[in-house]
Formats: C-alpha cells, structure tokens, sequence
C-alpha cells in the first residue's frame, strides 16, 4: 500500500519548451501533495505544496509562474515547467499525504521515484 | 522554521559492522521520517516515527521527542545498504517536512 508513481521517469527538452510531469497516488487518496527539486549531491528542497482543489502554496523564491502546479483530484497533481531553460535541469520528486492518515500515522509522507528533467 | 542536522555526512563501512545515525531537529515535531535514497533516486521509507523506538529487520530507529534527536541503527551491514540516508522532520505547529543534508553511506565488501 501507499504507492506513488511519477510519469515520465525522465525526460530531455529543448531550451523554451514546456515539460508536464505527473505524480499520482495509486492506492489512497491524496488531499495534501507535495513537490521537491534536487541537484547532484544536495537534499530535497520543498518547491510546493498544493491541496486538491485550491491553489498550490510556493515556498520563497519558487517562480509560480514557471512551476505550474495543478492537483485537480484526490490521486493526481501535476508540475509544469514552462519556458524550460538548462538551469531548471534536475530531479523532481512528489510526494502525497493521505486524509485520513494510513498505517503509518497522520502525517507522514509517500514518494514517488521521481523525475530527471534535462534542458538542452 | 524547524532546523534538522544530520551526522556525520559520510560513513564507510566494512560489511557486518554495525552503525549509528544522526539527526538533531530544532523544534517539537509531529512527523519524523527516516528513508534511503536508493542510486537510481527512489525515497525508500524506513521509518514514520515522531516518538518512540521501532525496529524492522536489520534496521531500528529511536526518536526522544523531549531531547529533540532520532537516531537510526544499521546492523550487520551490506553492500545493498549503501546509499544516501536522510532525516527529514515536520514542526508540529507547521505542515512542510524539512530535510536534513543526507548522510552517505557505503558499505564495502
């Protein structure tokens, strides 16, 4: 239980394009998704929080407008790096809370396997 | 916002010796996760535990909420170990999970 997939697991783009990625909850129900970005040798650094149906929440110094987020269900959100540019090349990871809380407890986290963005 | 230390940052370890991980968080917390990052970057969660002690296999996992550190417990290593260990913590007044800086691990044969 609690499993979180990514799609696309990697993906190459050109420099101005635009990149969707999609995180989806396959056996809960998410309310509360999470999404991170991290570079070689460094930890996970939140980007954003989104909550079905509202708006995302950007942590300072996250362009909302490049960063598109959308969690339009309970089971999916999904990240759009628009005008994507090499500097944006990185990991992307989500993660879904559920609601009401698994096994594990009320607040803990499930991730997916992440994304390797590559802006050429 | 919450502050969470890993140590040490690197360990290297012979197969079948043990370890002991570190993290140290600034602040009361409501969620304590403990997970390894494995090569090809998948998060694995070993551990949900804001209080108390846990164990599972090889692994055990202790968190003393009123001293405000978790520590992770590795026993008789393998090589399948290594990878990158991390803590991350949620402030109890808060609702972001705070990463620690990872501690890497590798377990030679």
């Amino acid at each position: 239980g609690a499993v979180v997939s990514q799609h696309p697991s990697w993906v190459i783009c050109k420099s101005g394009t635009s990149v969707k990625i999609e995180c989806r909850s396959l056996d809960f129900q998410a309310t509360t998704m999470f999404w991170y970005r991290q570079f070689p040798k460094q930890s996970l650094m939140l980007m954003a929080t989104s909550n079905e149906g509202s708006k995302a929440t950007y942590e300072q110094g996250v362009e909302k407008d490049k960063f598109l987020i959308n969690h339009a269900s309970l089971t999916l959100s999904t990240l759009t790096v628009t005008s994507a540019h090499p500097e944006d090349s990185s990991f992307y990871i989500c993660s879904a809370r559920a609601s009401p809380g698994l096994a594990g407890g009320p607040y803990e986290q499930y991730f997916g396997p992440g994304t390797r963005l590559t802006v050429t | 916002g919450i502050q969470v230390e890993q140590s040490p940052p690197d360990l290297i370890l012979q197969e079948g010796a043990n370890s002991t991980l570190r993290c140290n968080f600034s602040d009361s917390v409501n969620n304590l996760q403990w997970f390894h990052q494995n090569p090809w970057g998948q998060l694995i969660n070993l551990f949900y535990i804001p209080s108390g002690t846990k164990q599972n296999g090889r692994l055990s996992a202790t968190t003393v909420a009123t001293e405000r550190y978790s520590l992770l417990y590795i026993s008789s290593s393998q090589t399948t170990d290594s990878g990158v260990y991390f803590c991350a913590a949620q402030e109890t007044s808060g609702s972001r999970l705070t990463f620690g800086e990872g501690t890497q691990l590798t377990v030679n044969p």
